[in-house]
């Protein structure tokens, strides 16, 4: 079990440029979710997959931002036109649901800083 | 809808002693889960103790244990013979139980604790 990762860890960016972040879950995982944290603050849900497919989008999750995840395995967020607003940890979690737990793992986040 | 709202954003404990995080929640639901997640600095967010509401009895998870008041909607997280590691951002959540929910956790805001030596 090599738990949640993300990467990258952090990434600084220009206002107006695009940002691919990637989620690698636990392997046999068949959720997975994307947070957002704000300084100082919880993290607030933005979607979520189950296998393959995207069940839910928060109103958080504007035009600007699309998720993946092909075949149910990593998953990538994609930021468009980025703005200082979007500045935030952006958090990966996954979880077995059907096992005996369905706790949520959380990865290390990427940070991003939009300039 | 259901919300999470932790009112201590800063408690400090002496190295040794016990301390209380409270956190009460919204919910017009009667099967969900209730959680406590440590964040340390810069580092990932892990799981401390989860509570299922149908549950009566407290969780306890060694030097961690939660007072679960359904009815008062009240979840707070006891920390006993706090040691220097526990310094971190605690969070409260909240999930609706069953599969066929989305499962999403929604979070207060944080407590950061200080541990003193």
């Amino acid at each position: 079990d090599t738990g949640v990762s993300q990467d990258p860890r952090h990434k600084i960016t220009k206002r107006g440029q695009n940002v691919t972040f990637r989620c690698d879950p636990i392997s046999e995982h068949n959720r997975l979710y994307w947070y957002r944290q704000t300084l100082g603050q919880g993290p607030e849900f933005l979607t979520y997959f189950q296998n393959e497919a995207q069940l839910e989008k928060s109103r958080l999750l504007s035009d600007r931002f699309s998720a993946e995840r092909p075949k149910g395995s990593f998953s990538t967020l994609e930021i468009q036109r980025t703005e200082q607003g979007d500045s935030a940890m952006y958090l990966c979690a996954s979880s077995l649901v059907g096992g005996r737990t369905d706790t949520q793992y959380f990865g290390p986040g990427t940070r991003l800083t939009v300039l | 809808a259901q919300t999470v709202t932790q009112s201590q954003p800063e408690m400090s404990v002496q190295e040794a002693e016990t301390v209380t995080l409270s956190c009460t929640y919204d919910t017009s639901e009667s099967d969900y889960y209730l959680f406590w997640y440590k964040q340390p600095p810069s580092r990932q967010m892990i799981l401390v103790i989860r509570q299922e509401a149908y549950k009566q009895q407290n969780a306890t998870e060694n030097r961690f244990s939660v007072n679960f008041q359904k009815a008062a909607k009240s979840f707070s997280l006891k920390i006993s013979d706090s040691q220097l590691g526990d310094a971190a951002m605690y969070f409260c959540a909240y999930r609706l139980h069953g599969s066929s929910n989305t499962g999403k956790l929604i979070f207060g805001q944080g407590t950061t604790l200080q541990v003193k030596p």
